[in-house]
């Protein structure tokens, strides 16, 4: 079953606007991680943000922000300013961190959103 | 700064034979993940190592094994090469941190199964 989704399969946004990417999760577990990772044409795969699922605070880090709703399973990656090295795919990841230690920690991905930043 | 370091960069292999992809890092992290990333379907996590010695498998493990003797290093293992594992392999490491914490990967392999 699917446990992370984003539903935009690509996006458009006009150079200096904000935008907001979506991903909802699933998971029954009390701690989890939440991560957002960019890839850009070249491939290699850049950290965005981190947000702990006690962590009551959204994080952010310089233009990124992660909108962390935990009763609606929603952490939305939101970019102010955008500009167009934001253009590239965009991954949200969770880790799931199993009470029942039966299993171990693991980190598993989105299937991506494409950004496309209009001059 | 090393970081993660992901060998070979590319390869093309026949169906049926093997390969070894070895993925080693130098910041003597405890967890360490094998992805596959297939256009549009994300990255998906094929096996992976919570410390030396020990295992997991991910959401798609067939075909592939692992093996991780040293912290430092995680080989992925294909034994008989199949057209469907074509795909661009990423390594990835991390310490487990519930404030802050942060996959880094490899720049990854392309692989070819002809």
């Amino acid at each position: 079953a699917q446990k992370i989704t984003q539903t935009q399969p690509g996006m458009f946004v006009q150079e200096k606007e904000a935008v907001t990417l979506d991903c909802t999760y699933d998971t029954s577990d009390q701690s989890y991680g939440l991560f957002w990772y960019k890839q850009p044409s070249s491939g290699e795969m850049i950290f965005l943000i981190y947000q702990g699922s006690y962590d009551e605070q959204n994080a952010t880090e310089g233009r990124y922000s992660l909108n962390f709703q935990k009763a609606r399973k929603s952490a939305n990656l939101v970019i102010s300013a955008s500009q167009l090295g934001d253009s590239a795919m965009y991954f949200c990841a969770m880790r799931e961190s199993p009470l029942m230690k039966t299993s171990y920690d693991k980190v598993i991905f989105g299937p991506g959103t494409s950004l496309s930043v209009i001059p | 700064n090393a970081g993660v370091t992901q060998t070979p960069k590319f390869r093309v292999l026949k169906t049926g034979q093997s390969m070894t992809l070895l993925c080693a890092q130098d910041m003597n992290h405890e967890y360490m993940y094998w992805y596959r990333q297939d256009p549009g379907m994300g990255l998906r996590l094929i096996h992976y190592s919570v410390g030396e010695g020990t295992t997991a498998k991910g959401e798609v493990p067939d075909g592939y094994n692992v093996s991780r003797l040293k912290k430092q290093n995680f080989l992925l293992g294909l034994e008989s090469a199949a057209p469907s594992q074509t795909s661009v392999y990423f390594c990835a490491s991390s310490r487990r941190d519930n404030l802050n914490e942060k996959l880094f990967f490899g720049s990854g392999t392309q692989l070819s199964v002809l």
